[in-house]
């Protein structure tokens, strides 16, 4: 099986501008998470969608926006985008709710913004 | 109250060694906690995961030890290899929901 992909790998944004990023979880998961990773604030909890309904949010202001399609692929959205944005957004994919939740990461896209 | 605490920041173990790893938290509603292994440029790959009902799971050279009544779980890697040098994060997770709360990560690094 194919594992998370996420695309682009890396992006460079200027202050200001907005970025979407693309995930795809692996075939059959259904639950997609979005995670910010940085060496100040480590890895911080951004959202959760599951069946094209977010069912988690993190402490991230109302610039940080996603969605979930019927094929559980994902997209993030970061708006007005300042220099701390600056980090590796890691998705995350689950089968479903099970009591033990088991999540794979992607290999992340490394945002820059300059 | 949905902190997870990771000690040490960093660890040195000569090859072949015990590599310990200790998180604490504050939240008794979490139960389920992962322990994630992240080599550079790459995503976190799931380890070993633990429940709360059972003190001590262990997968091959890797075991998770939990204490409940003092809410804390570690992990501990026996007979350690250069090739597990890399960064290690626990984390906890409640009400079978999506949103892992991670510790502040431990970078190992093992000498042959």
């Amino acid at each position: 099986k194919a594992g998370v992909t996420q695309t682009p790998r890396y992006l460079i944004k200027t202050r200001g501008q907005q970025v979407t990023l693309s995930c795809s979880p692996i075939s059959g998961h259904r639950s997609v998470s979005w995670y910010q990773q940085t060496p100040g604030q480590g890895l911080q909890f951004l959202f959760e969608y599951f069946s094209e309904t977010q069912r988690n949010k993190g402490n991230f202001p109302g610039r940080f926006s996603g969605r979930q399609f019927s094929n559980s692929r994902s997209e993030m959205n970061v708006s007005t985008l300042e220099l701390g944005d600056s980090a590796l957004y890691l998705c995350a994919s689950s089968p479903d709710r099970s009591p033990l939740y088991e999540q794979y990461f992607g290999p992340g896209t490394r945002l820059t913004v300059t | 109250q949905q902190q997870v605490k990771q000690s040490p920041q960093s660890l040195i173990v000569q090859k072949g060694g015990i590599s310990i790893i200790n998180c604490a938290y504050e939240n008794t509603a979490f139960d389920y906690f992962p322990w994630y292994q992240q080599f550079p440029g790459k995503g976190p790959a799931l380890l070993i995961a633990i429940r709360p009902d059972v003190s001590e799971k262990k997968e091959g050279r890797f075991t998770i030890s939990f204490n409940k009544s003092a809410k804390q779980f570690s992990l501990h890697i026996m007979d350690s290899q250069p090739g597990d040098s890399a960064t290690y994060f626990c984390a906890a997770n409640y009400n079978q929901g999506g949103k892992l709360i991670f510790g502040q990560g431990t970078e190992l690094s093992v000498k042959p």
